[in-house]
């Protein structure tokens, strides 16, 4: 049991490039949450998924694009890096939602620069 | 605005003390609150999750408190160890799915 897994752990992006930030959990949890962590700054969410199909905004998702085909799989997808898109970027997964007290799993996080 | 207010920002202790950590909220309506330890380069790890009708709720030497009248909650570390040095991370979630996060108290133990 890996839990949640992203990939990759570090990445260099050049403004104006696009990348796939890789997230999948093995622990058949309908959930499934973005966030990114600025230095000295709480997270904030990107998207969050309840459902394979099923996807919506958070509190800061200009800028990215997610898609949910599988339990298992929520990729984010920047397009048009811009270097207000450098920070730590964490998937995370439960089985019901935050509002219902269950516990959510994080994975090692993403650490993105766009110069 | 949800916020989320942690204090301190950063805390250095000696191994074997007690310490605790603060949060006040202005999170409305509130489901439950949360902290989480992050150590460096790592994801956050869930520590104790509390909803409205509980005041207090212990992971071994980890011992959160929740006053839901006032809106503060408090994390108290006792007899800390090293790999306490983390940062502590406090949640709460209202009525939506987008949680509200505080910026973190850095906690450092010395030997």
């Amino acid at each position: 049991n890996a839990g949640v897994t992203q990939t990759p752990k570090f990445r260099i992006l050049k403004i104006g490039q696009s990348m796939t930030l890789q997230c999948t959990q093995d622990m058949n949890h309908n959930y499934m949450y973005w966030y990114r962590q600025d230095p000295g700054m709480g997270l904030k969410l990107i998207y969050y998924s309840v459902g394979a199909g099923i996807t919506d905004k958070g509190e800061v998702p200009n800028g990215y694009n997610v898609s949910r085909s599988t339990t298992e799989d929520f990729p984010l997808r920047l397009e048009l890096a811009a270097p207000s898109q450098t920070s730590v970027y964490f998937c995370a997964s439960s089985y019901l939602t935050g509002v219902d007290a269950y516990e959510q799993y994080f994975g090692p996080g993403t650490r993105l620069t766009v110069t | 605005k949800n916020q989320v207010e942690q204090s301190p920002q950063s805390l250095i202790i000696l191994e074997g003390k007690n310490c605790t950590l603060q949060c006040n909220y202005t999170v409305s309506p509130f489901s439950n609150l949360r902290w989480y330890k992050q150590d460096t380069g790592r994801g956050p790890v869930s520590l104790t999750i509390m909803t409205f009708s509980e005041n207090t709720k212990s992971n071994g030497r980890y011992t959160a408190t929740l006053d839901a009248d006032t809106k503060q909650s408090s994390l108290h570390i006792t007899a800390s160890q090293l790999s306490d040095s983390a940062s502590y991370i406090c949640v709460v979630t209202g009525g939506s799915y987008i949680p509200t996060f505080g910026r973190g108290t850095s906690l450092i133990v010395h030997p």
